[in-house]
């Protein structure tokens, strides 16, 4: 089976700190996600990488950034935290259009972050 | 971003009853997924449809790809206390690496 761990459930973090979500992946997959889930707003992506080392900005990069060190793991990163980050943060992962895959994306457990 | 619209936002329905929703766009789709996220968790695959008109099961949940690959809907029959949750559409544009996904859908059972 697909896993995609996230690294904590739950945090809590004070404003203005640094915060790292780390996400990794063992299927091998090209495609790596990070989205932000608020109530009535569905899923909103925040970056993606599709290759090592490679990144994209998805639809509200605003406030964070992402590093992609290894094909496994990808971070996300809160340079400094403010209290309208508050949010779920879902990592994904899939195949990439190369290998003509399902364009399945399958996703960690969730991180609940509080910024206070 | 580009996003799916997808209905109804909300249901509150009894369990045994059927459910239905769907999601439209105004752009043409390759694949179409459904997702469902049980609470505090994320989102599990329910059903992928690859083929304008594909009819797929998945036990009591059916789905279909519209002919005009611009909508697809997910039906539920007589629904389950375990159904809770919230439902997600995605669609996938050929060539894209990202997946387009709808606002979700709660659903809510009462017993």
């Amino acid at each position: 089976d697909v896993k995609v761990t996230q690294s904590s459930r739950y945090l809590v973090k004070r404003t203005g700190e640094k915060v790292f979500l780390e996400c990794v992946q063992d299927m091998d997959h090209e495609n790596m996600f990070w989205y932000r889930q608020d109530p009535g707003l569905g899923l909103r992506l925040i970056y993606f990488s599709y290759d090592v080392k490679m990144k994209e900005k998805g639809d509200i990069p605003e406030g964070y950034s992402v590093s992609r060190e290894k094909k496994e793991r990808f971070s996300l990163i809160l340079e400094s935290a403010s209290t309208n980050q508050t949010s779920m943060y879902l990592c994904a992962s899939s195949f990439g259009i190369q290998k003509a895959a399902k364009n399945i994306q399958y996703f960690g457990a969730g991180t609940r972050l509080s910024v206070l | 971003g580009q996003q799916l619209n997808q209905s109804p936002q909300s249901m509150f329905i009894q369990e045994g009853e059927d459910v239905s929703m769907n999601c439209t766009s105004s752009s043409i789709f390759n694949t179409w997924l459904w997702y469902k996220q049980d609470p505090g968790e994320g989102p599990v695959l329910l059903i992928a449809l690859y083929k304008a008109g594909e009819l797929t099961s998945n036990g009591r949940l059916t789905a279909q790809f519209g002919i005009t690959r611009k909508d697809s809907f997910l039906n539920i029959s007589a629904s389950i206390p375990s159904d809770v949750g919230i439902y997600f559409c995605a669609g996938h544009i050929q060539g894209a690496q990202k997946l387009v996904f709808g606002q979700g859908t709660r659903l809510t059972i009462n017993p």
